[in-house]
C-alpha cells in the first residue's frame, strides 16, 4: 500500500523558513518523480514543485521560484521542501504527491497518490 | 493552461446521474498521441484521490459508475448513479505542460 506522510508544517512569521518532509513507503521511491501541491484554506489546488526520480531535475511554480527548494533522499525514501522568505500567501495545506510514471527520465505524467497534507501558516 | 469547470456546484438525488464539464484553454493532445487530462475527487476533510487518468482510464479501485470522455479542449466526467459517498469537490487537471493546472472545482452534494 502506497503511503505518503508529511511533517514539518506549522506557524511561521513572514520572512521565516520551514522545512517540510514526506516519508514514502509501499513503492520503489527511487523510480518515481515526486511533487508538492498546495491548497490555501477554502481554495483550489496549486502545483508548487516537482523533482525527478534521481533528483537531477526540478520544477518550481513562479510563485515560489527562488524561495523554495525541493530535494529528495532516495536512501531514506523521503521528499523535502525547504521554504524560505515565507509570505502570508504561502499559507496552505501542502501535499506530497507521487507521480504516476515509473521512469528514470525527467517526465511528469500525472499525480496518483497523495499524502494527507501538512498545514503551513505564514502569519505574525 | 487555464482549466475551467462547470458547474460550480451540483445537487443530485441518490441514484441519479451527474455530469461535470472541464474546458482547457488549449488542446491537451500530446505528440505521443495521448491526452493528458485527469479527474480527482476531494472528499470532505480528505486529500484528493485520483479517479480518471488520460481522459477515460479509471484508476485502480474506482467504481465503474465513474466515466470520463472528451478530446481536444472539452472533457466530461459522468457519474452514472450518484451515491452518498460521492460527495465532495471534483477537480480536473491537465498534465500536458508545467505547471500542471487544475480547474476551480465542482462541489457535488446529495439532495
Amino acid at each position: 500500500e502506497v503511503q505518503l506522510v508529511e511533517s514539518g508544517g506549522g506557524l511561521v512569521q513572514p520572512g521565516g523558513s520551514l522545512r517540510l518532509s514526506c516519508s514514502a513507503s509501499g513503492f520503489s521511491f527511487n523510480n518515481y518523480a515526486m511533487h508538492w501541491v498546495r491548497q490555501a484554506p477554502g481554495k483550489g489546488l496549486e502545483h508548487v514543485s516537482s523533482i525527478r526520480s534521481n533528483g537531477g531535475n526540478t520544477f518550481y511554480a513562479d510563485s515560489v521560484k527562488g524561495r523554495f527548494t525541493i530535494s529528495r533522499d532516495n536512501s531514506k525514501s523521503t521528499l523535502y521542501l525547504q521554504m524560505t522568505s515565507l509570505r502570508a500567501g504561502d499559507t496552505a495545506v501542502y501535499y506530497c504527491v507521487k507521480d504516476q510514471a515509473y521512469t528514470s527520465d525527467w517526465y511528469i505524467l500525472g499525480f496518483d497518490y497523495w499524502g494527507q497534507g501538512t498545514l503551513v501558516i505564514g502569519s505574525s | 493552461i487555464v482549466m475551467t469547470q462547470t458547474p460550480l456546484s451540483l445537487s443530485v438525488t441518490p441514484g441519479q446521474p451527474a455530469s461535470i464539464s472541464c474546458k482547457a484553454s488549449q488542446i491537451l493532445l500530446h505528440s505521443d498521441g495521448k491526452t493528458y487530462l485527469y479527474w480527482y475527487l476531494q472528499k470532505p476533510g480528505q486529500s484528493p484521490q485520483l479517479l480518471i487518468h488520460e481522459v477515460s482510464n479509471r484508476f485502480s479501485g474506482v467504481p465503474d459508475r465513474f466515466s470520463g470522455s472528451g478530446s481536444g479542449t472539452d472533457f466530461t466526467l459522468k457519474i452514472s448513479r450518484v451515491e452518498a459517498e460521492d460527495v465532495g469537490v471534483y477537480y480536473c487537471m491537465q498534465s500536458l505542460q508545467t505547471p500542471l493546472t487544475f480547474g476551480g472545482g465542482t462541489k457535488v452534494e446529495i439532495k
